[in-house]
């Protein structure tokens, strides 16, 4: 069983830049999640799929962030015009469904916009 | 609202030593789940226990041991005889679809 695998683990880019993030959950989940970390504090929730449908986006979650699960598989988040608040990791897990079900979480992939 | 309180920011112990990270939730749903989740240096979420509401029985696993009062809305997670490997941030968390954390307690040990 392979977990949940994130790519790239880091990224570095300029203020202004576009970001794509990649998350491939574990095979057999229909769920998959993104948080965001900022030092010192517990991720906050950003958006889930159930499969390749969109259920919830935080308001955290502006304009300038795109998520996608196409296929009910791997899904993407894009940031747009990054600016240096969104420095940060990006957190991607997955579960089956239900509040009963356990979040398995990658190993994030870690932002710093310049 | 669904709220996770960790008032501990961070704590140090020397190898050996008992230590219990403190834990405390709202949520006005009757039935509920909980979590605590490790996070090393690396900066993976490692998994730990799942506890949910209905559920009042104390946990042991290992030197890992974890105490849930309904009463107190707490989930106390207790580490007998820490070692220096346990030295991690650890979150505790409530899901409602998705996971709500608490600021995480930092704790390091100290040979």
């Amino acid at each position: 069983d392979t977990g949940v695998s994130q790519d790239p683990r880091h990224k570095i880019t300029k203020r202004g830049q576009n970001v794509t993030f990649r998350c491939d959950p574990i095979s057999e989940h229909n769920r998959l999640y993104w948080y965001r970390q900022t030092l010192g504090q517990g991720p906050e929730f950003l958006t889930y799929f159930q499969n390749e449908a969109q259920l919830e986006k935080s308001r955290l979650l502006s304009d300038r962030f795109s998520a996608e699960r196409p296929k009910g598989s791997f899904s993407t988040l894009e940031i747009q015009r990054t600016e240096q608040g969104d420095s940060a990791m990006y957190l991607c897990a997955s579960s089956r469904t239900g509040n009963e079900e356990t979040q398995y979480f990658g190993p994030g992939t870690r932002l710093l916009v310049l | 609202a669904q709220k996770v309180t960790q008032a501990q920011t961070e704590i140090s112990v020397v190898e050996k030593e008992d230590v219990t990270l403190d834990c405390v939730y709202e949520t006005r749903d009757t039935t509920y789940y909980l979590f605590w989740y490790k996070q090393p240096p690396s900066g993976e979420l490692v998994f730990l226990i799942r506890r949910n509401s209905f559920d009042e029985q104390n946990e042991i696993s290992g030197r890992y041991s974890w105490n849930f009062q309904k009463s107190t809305s707490s989930f106390n997670f207790t580490i007998t005889a820490s070692q220096v490997v346990d030295s991690a941030v650890y979150f505790c968390a409530l899901v409602y679809d998705k996971l709500i954390f608490g600021t995480g307690t930092r704790l390091q040990v100290f040979p």
